[in-house]
């Protein structure tokens, strides 16, 4: 199936780094979404953005839609160990059967 | 967000037999969406569950394999049929809320179904 290309794979950073990752696709969507998964867990939504350049906060991330509508950006600020995890950003098409392309994923380990 | 219950959580399957992965969440919802996840792997859509009628299946999968029942706007349910090693793999699913032109789509905590 499509999916959506995500980078970096995996990261391992300390205790305390801001941590970037990024999703980019060839078609553009109208709504993006970024989510953790835990072991053993379904994803969990972490941020939804809905409009080209904005930017959103939760807490310690911030995410944002890119201006082409092509592509999105999270950060976390001063990472904790809880931060672990696997992040997935997920694109909502815009025409035809409206559906959600995942990315390939980002697996964040941090160092304490 | 909308509360999703998934049953089972996980279960081992003997190769040949079918499984029915139940999905019920506490509000109606427009979309149902069912995923599949191998392991270390993302998320590939299965299928969308419309309710009264033949679910949407994305290329790759078919009806036969998977079939999907949706009879309202908080069930549905998602067969592997046939089962075989390769079906291995945590099973989503997923619902979408919308305001206005706003949607988010939340997941139920997955089946990990394992076949031998």
């Amino acid at each position: 199936g499509q999916q959506l290309n995500q980078s970096p794979q995996s990261m391992f950073i300390q205790e305390g780094e801001d941590v970037s990752m990024n999703c980019t696709s060839s078609s553009i969507f109208n709504t993006w979404l970024w989510y953790k998964q835990d072991p053993g867990e379904g994803p969990v939504l972490l941020i939804a953005l809905y409009k080209a350049g904005e930017l959103t906060s939760n807490g310690r991330l911030t995410a944002q839609f890119g201006t082409t509508r092509k592509d999105s950006f999270l950060n976390i600020s001063a990472s904790i160990p809880s931060d672990v995890g696997i992040y997935f950003c997920a694109g909502r098409t815009t025409s035809g059967t409206y559906k959600y392309i995942f990315g390939t994923g980002t697996r964040l380990k941090v160092l304490a | 967000s909308a509360v999703i219950s998934q049953k089972p959580s996980r279960d081992i399957c003997q190769r040949g037999t079918s499984l029915t992965i139940q999905c019920q969440v506490d509000s109606q919802v427009t979309m149902m969406f069912w995923y599949r996840q191998q392991p270390g792997q993302s998320l590939t859509l299965i299928a969308t569950a419309n309710q009264g009628s033949e679910a949407t299946y994305e290329s790759g999968f078919v009806i036969d394999k998977f079939p999907i029942s949706r009879p309202n706007l908080t069930f549905s349910t998602l067969t592997v049929s046939n089962m075989s090693p390769e079906d291995s793999s945590i099973y989503l699913c997923s619902v979408e809320n919308s305001w206005g032109a706003d949607t988010e789509a939340f997941f139920g905590q997955g089946t990990r179904l394992t076949v031998v």
